[in-house]
């Protein structure tokens, strides 16, 4: 069964670099999007993304987050300054059509900010 | 601020018993409405979806929506051990933008 798949599935960094995350949607899937999770709490949108543009983003997807499809398979979040509060765990959806239909999340990737 | 409440639980339900959760949100233009099932530390996983009015049945899960009340619920028949997990009630807007509720924890007891 086709999946979403995500890399790395633990990322420890210090506060004040950059990382970026992968995700491999579904092969057929043409939206895309990512979640974060901080501990203990709700699943929050970050940002959805449709034919290499973003469709909309949420309050917390400021001027440090982006998001890029750099080839036909990858799609990547870059946090450019992370900051201890960025601690979460990140997560990856995608969906064969647009709106609101089913979306299927990837495993997740925790990122530690320390 | 849009907001999608659960129960938080602890949910017990003995083995073999129906379980039932309740979610309520406040978007009256929430255009979709779905349950995921979260076992702890791994990912929100699909298991039910709806998009109008009235009850949908997959297997021991059944969703039903009530758009007037704004509120959807889930049974989940015949619980079983492997059903112990906090289920997530997401509601979508027309972008594909879903708000998720905290989740309600089930606990089944054999």
């Amino acid at each position: 069964e086709p999946e979403v798949t995500q890399t790395p599935s633990h990322q420890v960094t210090q506060m004040g670099q950059e990382v970026i995350l992968r995700c491999v949607p579904i092969s057929n899937h043409l939206y895309f999007y990512w979640y974060r999770q901080i501990l203990g709490q709700k699943v929050e949108f970050l940002v959805s993304f449709y034919n290499n543009e973003i469709s909309e983003k949420s309050e917390i997807f400021d001027d440090q987050f982006s998001v890029e499809r750099p080839d036909g398979s990858n799609f990547t979040l870059k946090i450019r300054s992370t900051k201890l509060e960025d601690s979460a765990m990140y997560f990856c959806a995608s969906s064969e059509v647009p709106g609101a239909r089913e979306q299927y999340f990837g495993p997740g990737t925790r990122l530690t900010v320390t | 601020q849009k907001e999608v409440e659960q129960n938080s639980g602890p949910l017990s339900v003995p083995e073999g018993a129906i379980a039932s959760l309740n979610c309520t949100y406040s978007d009256r233009g929430s255009q979709s409405f779905f349950w995921y099932r979260q076992y702890s530390g791994k990912s929100p996983e699909l298991i039910m979806s709806i998009y109008s009015n009235g009850d949908k049945e997959d297997g021991r899960f059944t969703a039903q929506l009530n758009k007037a009340s704004q509120y959807v619920s889930l049974l989940i028949r015949d619980s079983q051990p492997s059903d112990s997990a906090t289920y997530l009630c997401a509601v979508g807007n027309s972008w594909g933008k879903l708000q998720f509720g905290a989740g309600t924890q089930v606990v089944v007891t054999p």
